[in-house]
């Protein structure tokens, strides 16, 4: 258990929709990164969160977007889904530079 | 293609020791980690290494860091059939922040 929960755990969407995924982090951590994970692949890294502010960021579109709230939980939310988007969603919290503990994930299906 | 390379998949006997390996392309990488994956799970942190260190032991891991080769391995001594699991390799490159760049994978598979 690292203390980090993502919701929803599996979702269904079709594409042109709209996604919005869920992370707490864990008690004490200010930092959020995202991952996404294609089948049979590593996880990528799409962005990071510190202190409400984006810090980073990896090659993701601007369709992909996210927010960190004043208790360090954060939103990913994905527009104009497509195809290509369906994967496990991760989220890590961690102290900034810190250890990276990583939620048990959100899988997107995008039909 | 991915800077981090590993082998897609690795089969042993239950006893038997294991070792994954993994290629990195980045001379500034700060960190090594290996992470474990399980069927439908997230990452499981299984340990790390610093870049200024060669080799670091942890119970049944031990983690061999080759810098002039840009090689990193696991090992894992008497391999159980609850190892077997997808493992990662990941690099935290400096002023990278919390970025880390993934392997694809090695499914490691424990037969009895």
């Amino acid at each position: 258990e690292t203390g980090v929960t993502q919701s929803p755990t599996h979702l269904i969407k079709t594409r042109g929709q709209q996604v919005t995924l869920r992370c707490s982090s864990q008690s004490g951590h200010n930092t959020v990164s995202w991952y996404q994970q294609a089948l049979g692949q590593g996880p990528q890294f799409i962005f990071q969160y510190y202190r409400e502010e984006e810090n980073g960021r990896g090659n993701f579109p601007p369709r992909f977007s996210g927010l960190q709230f004043p208790n360090y939980s954060s939103e990913l939310n994905v527009n104009a889904l497509e195809l290509d988007d369906s994967a496990l969603y991760l989220c890590a919290s961690s102290l900034l530079l810190g250890e990276l503990f990583f939620g048990e994930g959100s899988r997107l299906t995008v039909l | 293609g991915e800077d981090v390379e590993q082998s897609l998949f690795l089969s042993v006997r239950e006893g038997d020791s294991s070792v994954i390996n993994c290629t990195y392309t980045d001379s500034s990488s700060t960190y090594l980690y290996w992470y474990k994956q399980e069927p439908g799970a997230g990452l499981q942190l299984l340990t790390y290494i610093f870049s200024n260190m060669d080799m670091k032991q942890d119970q049944r891991l031990t983690v061999l860091l080759n810098k002039k080769d840009k090689h990193l391995s696991l090992r894992i001594a008497d391999t159980q059939t609850g190892d077997s699991a997808i493992y990662f390799c990941a690099e935290r490159r400096n002023n990278a922040g919390n970025m880390l760049t993934f392997g694809g994978g090695t499914r490691l598979m424990v037969k009895p």
